[in-house]
């Protein structure tokens, strides 16, 4: 079963600040890296797919980059909202059989 | 499309029963899972299929079961319930994995919240 991190854990930001998280992953037999969004009491819906390496995707203020050589994705949130307060969840699928999801990290943003 | 469905969505069991979660799709996705969700342990893989008639372990698969008759029901057993159970459990769907991820979402359902006593 593979290995996937996330840091930090949790993050509390005031609103207007920018913030980004990581997500580590094993680099080997890399076929996607996926970017969920976790709001409480609601199931996660999906953010971006990543399969290549450099690969940048971006969604509004949300925005996600991909390095599978050294096995990392980072996702960044600009002018962060309120209603950006949530679980983001990394999953990463390494030998194109299944997804393994990170522990998240938990994005609260001060109003 | 109803997408993924659950059922049930609150279900409270004592030790030693057993139960089916049942999860169905409809949009044709070829790869189907079921996940766990416990505080500071984000998703959990129980267990997973490719394909009508292939099953696979996921990372914790002890004390359930499934089964993939068809293309759209996937099936979580539990076969004696024990109160490490007690989660919130999640069924997803994709289109597929592998040489296809590009187009490979996970669809979830809105979970089952099951207690154990």
């Amino acid at each position: 079963i593979l290995n996937v991190e996330q840091s930090p854990q949790s993050l509390h930001v005031q609103e207007g600040d920018s913030t980004n998280f990581t997500c580590s992953f094993p680099s080997s037999n890399f076929y996607a890296l996926h970017w969920y969004r976790w709001e409480t009491a609601k199931s996660p819906e999906a953010l971006f797919v990543m399969t290549l390496n450099g690969d940048e995707k971006k969604k509004g203020r949300i925005s996600a980059t991909l390095n599978t050589k050294e096995g990392y994705s980072y996702l960044y949130i600009k002018g962060s909202q309120p209603e950006d307060s949530a679980t983001y969840l990394c999953a990463c699928d390494n030998y194109g059989q299944n997804f393994v999801f990170g522990p998240g990290t938990r994005l609260s943003v001060l109003p | 499309n109803a997408g993924v469905t659950q059922t049930p969505k609150f279900q409270v069991l004592k030790t030693g029963q057993s139960m089916t979660l049942q999860c169905a799709q409809d949009m044709n996705h070829e790869y189907m899972s079921w996940y766990r969700q416990d505080p500071g342990m984000g998703l959990r893989l129980i267990h997973y299929s490719v394909g009508a008639g292939i099953t696979d372990q996921g990372e914790v698969p002890n004390g359930y079961n499934v089964s993939r008759s068809t293309t759209e029901d996937f099936p979580l057993r539990l076969l004696s319930a024990a109160p490490s159970q007690t989660s919130v459990y999640f069924c997803a769907s994709s289109y597929s994995t592998g040489d296809s991820s590009y187009n490979s979402s996970l669809h979830f359902g809105n979970g089952t919240r099951l207690t154990v006593t």
